[in-house]
């Protein structure tokens, strides 16, 4: 069975800080792809980033950064110089790659509510 | 295009009645799920679909029916509401053609059973 942990229910920064938050993934599967949305307090889901198990590169989106580490099956996620904008509920989802007639479906984590404070 | 909607965006039951959530996505995907959302929780998935006429159960599925009798519908019924059962219910679907894999969200149903 698959599992995320996100060990921070809330997290509290000022602005122009960099925050880090953290997803724990548990699979079998070889193939699996890991993923981050967004739910901002308007309540919609935003997705961020999709990053497939056999894809370890680091990646940079403006701001955004990710930090794939296969050794310690974390896929974490960097805010630099946050924004008030970023003040959301941060959701980090697991997807297992092949299981036959499976579904494909995401198991999320509990989520991490992002504060920045002006 | 217009992606996933869901409708309606809000509801209020009483406990015992029944009703049915719309999703319908207009990108062709054939893969299709329903997720609650419980306040201070992740998704869980309850029922998904892999295309027309193929619903299989998720995570927490106990309660609730689904049907897939078109690509692009996909309605959740509640037959007996439950307090249990409040819960913001999201819709989503992906296209698992070209292994892209993202799934797109709907804008979600609150659904409050008192």
């Amino acid at each position: 069975a698959q599992k995320v942990t996100q060990a921070q229910t809330e997290i509290s920064v000022v602005e122009k800080e960099d925050v880090t938050l953290d997803c724990v993934y548990e699979t079998r599967d070889t193939t699996y792809y890991l993923f981050w949305y967004k739910q901002p307090p308007s309540g919609e889901l935003v997705f961020l980033i999709r990053r497939n198990s056999f894809d370890e590169q680091n990646e940079i989106s403006g701001r955004y950064s990710w930090n794939f580490q296969k050794s310690t099956s974390s896929f974490n996620f960097t805010i630099t110089a946050s924004q008030v904008v970023d003040s959301a509920v941060y959701f980090c989802a697991l997807s297992e790659g092949d299981s036959g007639a499976g579904s494909y479906q995401l198991t999320f984590g509990k989520g991490t509510k992002l504060s920045v404070i002006p | 295009n217009a992606g996933v909607t869901q409708t309606p965006k809000f509801r209020i039951l009483k406990i015992g009645q029944s009703m049915t959530l719309q999703c319908t996505q207009d990108m062709n995907h054939n893969y299709m799920y329903w997720y609650r959302q419980d306040p201070g929780m992740g998704l869980k998935l309850i029922y998904y679909s892999v295309g027309a006429g193929i619903t299989d159960k998720g995570e927490v599925p106990n309660g609730y029916n689904v049907s897939r009798s078109t690509t692009e519908d996909f309605p959740l019924r509640l037959e007996l509401a439950a307090p249990s059962q409040t819960s913001v219910y999201f819709c989503a679907s992906s296209d698992i053609a070209g292994a892209l894999y993202e799934q797109y969200f709907g804008p979600g149903t609150r659904l409050t059973v008192t």
